[in-house]
């Protein structure tokens, strides 16, 4: 696959446990976040998404939650599989940058068997 | 229902060469996108278009051009490679660019400039 991930910070968990991935967005306006997941080459595959009128959304296994005062968004993963091994990005975007979505830079998750 | 298309999926260009890079999306998507990703770096947007006949700069513009002539097509141009441009490019498209919706991505478009 490509060199994407060399230098990216990484998370090593043993299969079976919880994950929590954080991300610190730069906007205050930002209005929209998204998690994405990508695998070794693939493109982004979206996982979840919350509204700034939201402090938290769950999907399955996976649960966002949004702290608009420090700006912080996390990604919390149930029960870790090894398939969930990837690159994770958090996406920002809002009304006042026309809604173009800017990426952060990725965390790689590694989960141990 | 393929989504987003991408072709091709690696090409070599010498510096100095042009080329274009296709997206095609069948999900009647207004909102269309070029990224391009470089090793321990998120992606960063190059243009984008909120419908057939607008495009607008993102991030790292320079060195690239495109069109929006149809719903369903936003191919991307480089019009002199340099290896600067070496990367990985992603097009996405969602289905406004009027409302915060997700983003659906291609597989992508290994480009290396030598």
């Amino acid at each position: 696959g490509e060199n994407v991930g060399l230098h990216l910070p990484t998370l090593s968990v043993q299969e079976g446990d919880n994950s929590i991935i954080n991300c610190a967005y730069s906007n205050s306006a930002s209005d929209y976040f998204i998690w994405y997941k990508q695998e070794s080459g693939k493109g982004p595959q979206f996982i979840i998404d919350i509204r700034s009128n939201m402090d938290k959304r769950q999907g399955q296994r996976v649960t966002v939650l949004l702290n608009k005062t420090v700006k912080h968004l996390s990604l919390q993963i149930a029960a870790t599989q090894p398939g969930d091994s990837a690159v994770y990005f958090c996406a920002e975007n809002s009304k006042d940058s026309s809604y173009k979505l800017i990426f952060g830079s990725g965390t790689r998750l590694l989960v141990r068997p | 229902n393929a989504g987003v298309t991408q072709t091709p999926k690696f090409q070599v260009l010498k510096t100095g060469q042009s080329m274009t890079l296709q997206c095609a999306q069948d999900m009647n998507h207004e909102y269309m996108s070029w990224y391009r990703q470089d090793p321990g770096m998120g992606l960063r947007l190059i243009h984008y278009s909120v419908g057939a006949g607008i495009t607008d700069q993102g991030e790292v513009p320079n060195g690239y051009n495109v069109s929006r002539s149809t719903t369903e097509d936003f191919p991307l141009r480089l019009l002199s490679a340099a290896p600067s441009q070496t990367s990985v490019y992603f097009c996405a498209s969602s289905y406004s660019g009027t409302v915060n919706t997700e983003a659906f991505f291609g597989q992508g478009t290994r480009l290396t400039v030598v």
